[in-house]
């Protein structure tokens, strides 16, 4: 099947600094990725839809500025969270859309990564 | 406002028994529906979909039913085994939104031995 990997899986960084999240897909090209969060007991909330070689489209409330995304090839993108403060604590996942197997809608999803700010 | 319920948190079942995992949804634009198991700390991994022109979808020992005049979809897992323990979410997609999920808050399966 199809496999989607996150680079870091677990990250602490203080307040303040940038982080950034790698997600590549390693046997697939996904012309288009997503990005979610997951607050504890809570649902996958999507953050923004990543298509290879332009802007990303963001979800209502959440700040480009601040969740900069890249999609500079058909394999990876790039979740940068800038100034993080201990709020941007989450649980940060990929995903990723393989057009040539499965049905149209089917996401492969990363295994995540823990971001904690100090 | 959730566009796609599970109003069911947990459930508890015991081994070799149906585990029947609910979802409803309002937007009667989705037109393709998936389920996803997923792990703590892990991401999810997809499971099994149906598309709005059916109202049945079977692999294995899992099987998807739609219910598009009630709005509500259904997981069924027979027999249920240990390490289906989980969190379930049911997803929808619109039709031309670029194949964009909205998940439902998800529903703890424990099976017991």
């Amino acid at each position: 099947g199809a496999v989607v990997s996150q680079h870091p899986s677990r990250v602490i960084c203080k307040s303040g600094t940038s982080v950034k999240i790698e997600c590549r897909s390693l046997d697939f090209q996904a012309t288009t990725m997503f990005w979610y969060r997951q607050f504890p007991k809570q649902s996958l909330m999507l953050m923004a839809t990543s298509n290879e070689g332009s802007k990303a489209t963001y979800e209502q409330g959440v700040e480009k500025d601040k969740f900069l995304i890249n999609h500079a090839s058909l394999t990876l993108s790039t979740l940068t969270v800038t100034s993080a403060h201990p709020e941007d604590s989450s649980f940060y996942i990929c995903s990723a859309r393989d057009y040539a197997g499965g049905g149209p809608y089917e996401q492969y999803f990363g295994p995540g990564t823990r971001l904690t700010v100090t | 406002d959730q566009q796609v319920k599970q109003n069911s948190p947990s459930l508890s079942v015991q081994e070799g028994r149906i585990s029947i995992l609910n979802c409803d949804y309002t937007n009667s634009m989705f037109d393709y529906f998936l389920w996803y198991k997923k792990y703590p700390a892990e991401g999810p991994t997809f499971l099994i979909s149906i598309s709005s022109i059916k109202d049945k979808n079977e692999d294995g020992r899992f099987t998807v039913f739609l219910n598009k005049s009630a709005k509500h979809l259904s997981l069924h897992i027979v027999p249920s085994q240990p390490g289906d323990s989980a969190v379930y979410f049911c997803a929808a997609s619109e039709r031309g939104s670029q194949g964009n999920l909205i998940f439902g808050k998800g529903t703890k399966l424990s099976v017991k031995p």
